[in-house]
C-alpha cells in the first residue's frame, strides 16, 4: 500500500528566504508526481506535476525534483514571499488512477 | 477557461439525511474523479469517472455512491449520514491526452459538508 510522507509538518520561515519541501513515497511504481498548494477552506491549487520519466520541473519560483528510485521529492521556493503561505501537498498517481496524497506541508512566511 | 465548479459550497445536513454534491469539471474533460478531506485522515480517494463509468474506487462504505453523465458533469451522494462524514469534499477533473498518466488533475473549491 502506498504511503506518502511529508516533512516537516509545519514550516516558519522570514521573507525572502530559499527552502525546501520534502515528500517520500513508499512505492516507486508510480505514473507521476504533482504538488498542490491549499489556501484555508480552499480547494487545491496545481503547482507542478513530474511524470515518472522526469527529474524535474520548473514554473517561475518553484523547482520540484523527483528521484523516483529513491521515493523522494522536493520542492523548492526561492525567495519567499508572505503570498507563499499555505498548505503545501504532494501526492502521486498510481496505476489505480487514483492520488495519494501526503498529509502537507503548513508553510508560513513572515514579513 | 472555466475552472472546476461544485456546488453547492456549503451545507448542513442532520444525522440520517442524504446528500448529493455536484461537480461540473473543464470543458472538454472527461474524467472526473472525487475525494475527501479531513482533519484527521487527510486526502482519500473515494472514485473516478470517466465517460459515464466508475473506472476506480476507493475504500468508503456503500453510503458513498456516484455518477457521471453525459457531459462529463458528475454527483456523488451521501446516503444516511453520520458524523463522521463532515468533511470538504473536493473533485477533481483531467483532460487525459496522451495517456492517463500525463494527465494533471484540476481540483474545484468543494463543498464543505457539516453533519449534526
Amino acid at each position: 500500500k502506498q504511503e506518502v510522507t511529508q516533512i516537516p509538518a509545519a514550516l516558519s520561515v522570514p521573507e525572502g528566504e530559499n527552502l525546501v519541501l520534502n515528500c517520500s513515497f513508499t512505492d516507486s511504481a508510480i505514473y507521476n508526481l504533482q504538488w498542490f498548494r491549499q489556501d484555508p477552506g480552499k480547494g487545491l491549487t496545481s503547482l507542478l506535476l513530474i511524470q515518472s520519466s522526469q527529474r524535474e520541473q520548473t514554473s517561475g519560483r518553484l523547482n520540484a525534483s523527483l528521484d523516483k528510485s529513491s521515493g523522494r521529492s522536493t520542492l523548492y521556493i526561492a525567495a519567499s514571499q508572505p503570498g507563499d503561505s499555505a498548505t503545501y501537498l504532494c501526492a502521486v498517481l498510481q496505476g489505480a488512477q487514483k492520488l495519494v496524497f501526503g498529509q502537507g506541508t503548513r508553510l508560513t512566511i513572515n514579513p | 477557461k472555466a475552472g472546476v465548479t461544485q456546488t453547492p459550497r456549503y451545507l448542513i445536513k442532520t444525522r440520517g439525511q442524504q446528500v448529493t454534491l455536484s461537480c461540473s469539471p473543464i470543458s472538454g474533460h472527461r474524467s472526473v474523479s472525487w475525494y475527501q478531506q479531513t482533519p484527521g485522515q487527510g486526502l482519500q480517494f473515494l472514485f473516478e469517472y470517466f465517460s459515464e463509468t466508475q473506472r476506480n474506487k476507493g475504500n468508503f462504505p456503500g453510503r458513498f455512491s456516484g455518477r457521471q453523465f453525459s457531459n462529463s458533469r458528475s454527483e456523488m451522494n451521501v446516503s444516511t449520514l453520520e458524523l463522521g462524514d463532515s468533511a470538504l469534499y473536493l473533485c477533481a477533473s483531467s483532460l487525459e491526452v496522451g495517456g492517463r498518466q500525463f494527465s494533471k488533475r484540476f481540483f474545484g473549491p468543494g463543498t464543505r459538508l457539516t453533519v449534526l
